[in-house]
């Protein structure tokens, strides 16, 4: 299994500022991805976090807006561009094991006035 | 594209009783499929995994199967208790990524 941390757990942001989330895994994963749930919808996948390269992102989600880097097997940041009250959802970060499960954070609740 | 399609309403049942969900999938072979378990305000739980090439899995009072003829999975809570109340994701993994369905919010009345 795997344990994910996420900071923050919950934000207030002001419209056209810029947050960046953090997720910890305690274990070295083969895969981390970034995903969005806003008020009672499914999850949302954003792109997957490339340790070392450029995220790949899913259609709908561009780099500029939801930057993301993963510098190592560990950890990985994603950053909420120039936000709008639209961007007010949980954002999740989640670790594919070598067993193929996949494990989630707490979640970082961001909601932009 | 891929769908998943889980029941959107609610299932309200009786505690003792067994309760059955359903994840219907389309345009798609996934290589296994994923049962979640969420809370309110928390991120979502695993629960089970079941691969293409099994037929059903079990843990606990949990159960899972997944027909690939169907294109469809089921998931029991066997003597389902009010703590089980929560919303039941499913996701497919096909691949490098795992799509998700709505979930299905689940009540279990004492």
């Amino acid at each position: 299994s795997a344990v994910i941390s996420q900071k923050p757990s919950r934000d207030i942001c002001q419209r056209g500022t810029s947050l960046t989330i953090q997720c910890q895994v305690d274990s070295q994963v083969t895969m981390m991805f970034w995903y969005r749930q806003q008020p009672g919808q499914s999850l949302t996948l954003i792109a997957t976090a490339n340790q070392g390269s450029e995220a790949t992102y899913e259609s709908g989600f561009v780099i500029d807006k939801f930057p993301i880097s993963r510098p190592n097997l560990t950890f990985s940041t994603l950053t909420v561009s120039n936000m709008s009250p639209e961007d007010s959802s949980i954002y999740l970060c989640s670790a594919r094991t070598g067993g193929n499960t996949i494990y989630f954070g707490e979640g970082s609740w961001l909601t932009v006035v | 594209s891929q769908k998943i399609e889980q029941n959107s309403e609610a299932l309200n049942i009786q505690e003792g009783k067994t309760a059955t969900l359903t994840c219907n999938y389309t345009n798609y072979s996934p290589a296994y499929l994923q049962w979640y378990r969420q809370d309110p305000g928390r991120g979502p739980v695993f629960l089970l995994l079941i691969r293409e090439n099994e037929k059903e899995k079990r843990k606990e009072r949990l159960k899972v199967t997944f027909d690939t003829t169907l294109k469809q999975s089921l998931f029991h809570i066997t003597a389902s208790q009010p703590a089980d109340s929560a919303t039941y994701l499913c996701g497919y993994t096909g691949g490098f990524k795992t799509i998700f369905g709505a979930g299905t919010r689940l009540f279990v009345k004492a």
